[in-house]
């Protein structure tokens, strides 16, 4: 399998633009979650879902942040408007339950709002 | 509730020097345990993990982990560290029958030749 899919790997925009981070997890992998990583705050998760229904978006900082899961094999992060302080490394990873719990991410998308 | 707590922000060492990078944990429920480790630019893979049975678990690169109930504790172990070994480590847990994992901040390990 070739892992944990993310595009694009780097995004350059300027404030007040649509950012869409795209995923794809590992086939037959059935939660799929989003994180944010900034050296402030460290790893936090944004959100997760479990066979495409989104289960616990507690973490989603604000409004502006919205994530889908059309389908098993593909999701996107969406920041609409973008500001400079969404500037982060955001990564997807997948679990299977049928596995032993551990997490497989992706290589990430660096961020950077001007 | 549960938490993993990193003790150390940042560990630095020369190489071939032993390391320990200290994690410990709360939890009510049983738990399943792991380290990862992230290299610059890159995205968290798994070292090692504790499920269940011997509490000394080895995993990739010569690393080991030790599980101590008692203690609640999961210190990470190397022998002789390499420069490559320099890179970001997060210990994490898992309890009960949830999927959803607690990390802690992490402890940067940097190897000095």
């Amino acid at each position: 399998d070739a892992g944990v899919i993310q595009s694009p790997r780097h995004e350059v925009t300027e404030m007040g633009q649509e950012v869409t981070l795209r995923c794809k997890p590992i086939s037959g992998h059935d939660y799929l979650f989003w994180y944010r990583q900034t050296m402030m705050r460290g790893l936090e998760l944004l959100i997760y879902f479990n066979n495409n229904v989104p289960i616990d978006d507690s973490g989603m900082p604000e409004d502006r942040f919205s994530a889908k899961m059309p389908n098993a094999s593909f999701s996107t992060l969406k920041i609409q408007p973008s500001e400079p302080r969404d500037s982060a490394v955001y990564f997807c990873a997948s679990t299977s339950t049928s596995g032993s719990r551990e997490q497989y991410f992706g290589p990430g998308t660096r961020l950077t709002v001007t | 509730a549960q938490s993993v707590t990193q003790l150390d922000s940042q560990v630095p060492v020369f190489e071939e020097a032993p390391v320990e990078l200290r994690c410990n944990y709360s939890s009510s429920v049983s738990v399943y345990l792991f380290w990862y480790v992230q290299y610059p630019n890159q995205g968290l893979q798994l070292l090692l993990k504790y499920l269940s049975g011997s509490t000394l678990v080895k995993g990739i690169n010569g690393f080991e982990a030790e599980f101590n109930k008692s203690q609640t504790s999961f210190h990470l172990r190397k022998p002789s560290v390499h420069i490559s070994d320099t890179a970001e480590y997060f210990c994490s847990l898992t309890g009960g029958g949830s999927y959803i994992p607690t990390f802690g901040r992490g402890t940067s390990l940097i190897v000095h030749p």
